[in-house]
């Protein structure tokens, strides 16, 4: 059973771009959380998705974030229109239920030139 | 959900037991305790949860006083390999992770 699979690992945009982070799930998990993380800083919350459904976006900026989990495929968090303020690491996380052991992906860094 | 208050950071040496204590006064009756440990460049890694009294595993043992205001996470003979943030965590089994910021633990040679 291979690990919550996040990718690219590294991601570089110029400004205005969008970014895409993909997120692939410990199969059986439909539970996924996204959060961001910025150097020496703790992770901040940024949305909690349920197959097909969002629960909790209380975290992600009401513009430019965007945050999906279909039926089929991976989580995909997309940020249209890249400033270098979204310069950061973005984890995902996967947990059978809620608020059991969540396993975390490696991250993905995006750097905002 | 429940605020949770923790050292900054703390240091230790190898060999030494460490305890870290984390603080959530308004902690719900149905609140879990749950302590992650993240490296540099990776993301958390679940230690340890539980509920009341002590909970111990491989790794790591969590004491949790009668009126879970607040809890300890024990690490036995810590190593160098053990140098990393460690993060408590309080909610209930609906609620989403919410991380602060952790205690940076240190260990000397």
């Amino acid at each position: 059973n291979a690990g919550v699979m996040q990718n690219p690992r590294h991601l570089v945009r110029r400004r205005g771009q969008e970014a895409r982070l993909r997120c692939s799930p410990m199969k059986g998990h439909s539970h996924v959380y996204w959060y961001r993380q910025l150097p020496e800083e703790g992770l901040k919350f940024m949305v909690y998705l349920q197959k097909e459904n969002i629960i909790d976006e209380s975290g992600m900026p009401k513009e430019r974030f965007s945050a999906e989990f279909p039926k089929e495929g991976p989580s995909i968090l997309r940020i249209q229109q890249v400033v270098r303020g979204d310069s950061a690491a973005y984890f995902c996380a996967s947990s059978p239920t809620p608020n059991t052991e969540a396993f975390f992906g490696q991250g993905t860094r995006l750097t905002v030139v | 959900l429940a605020k949770t208050t923790q050292p900054i950071s703390m240091d230790s040496y190898e060999g030494q037991e460490v305890n870290i204590t984390c603080s959530h006064n308004n902690i719900a009756t149905n609140d879990y305790i749950t302590w992650y440990q993240q490296f540099p460049s990776q993301g958390p890694r679940f230690i340890i949860q539980g509920y009341k009294t002590k909970v111990t595993n491989e790794v790591a043992s969590l004491f949790i006083p009668a009126d879970r205001k607040s809890s300890t996470l024990s690490l036995p003979r810590v190593s160098l390999s053990d140098t990393a943030v460690y993060y408590c965590l309080v909610g209930d089994n609906t609620d989403k992770l919410i991380f602060g910021t952790g205690t940076r633990l240190q260990v000397f040679p």
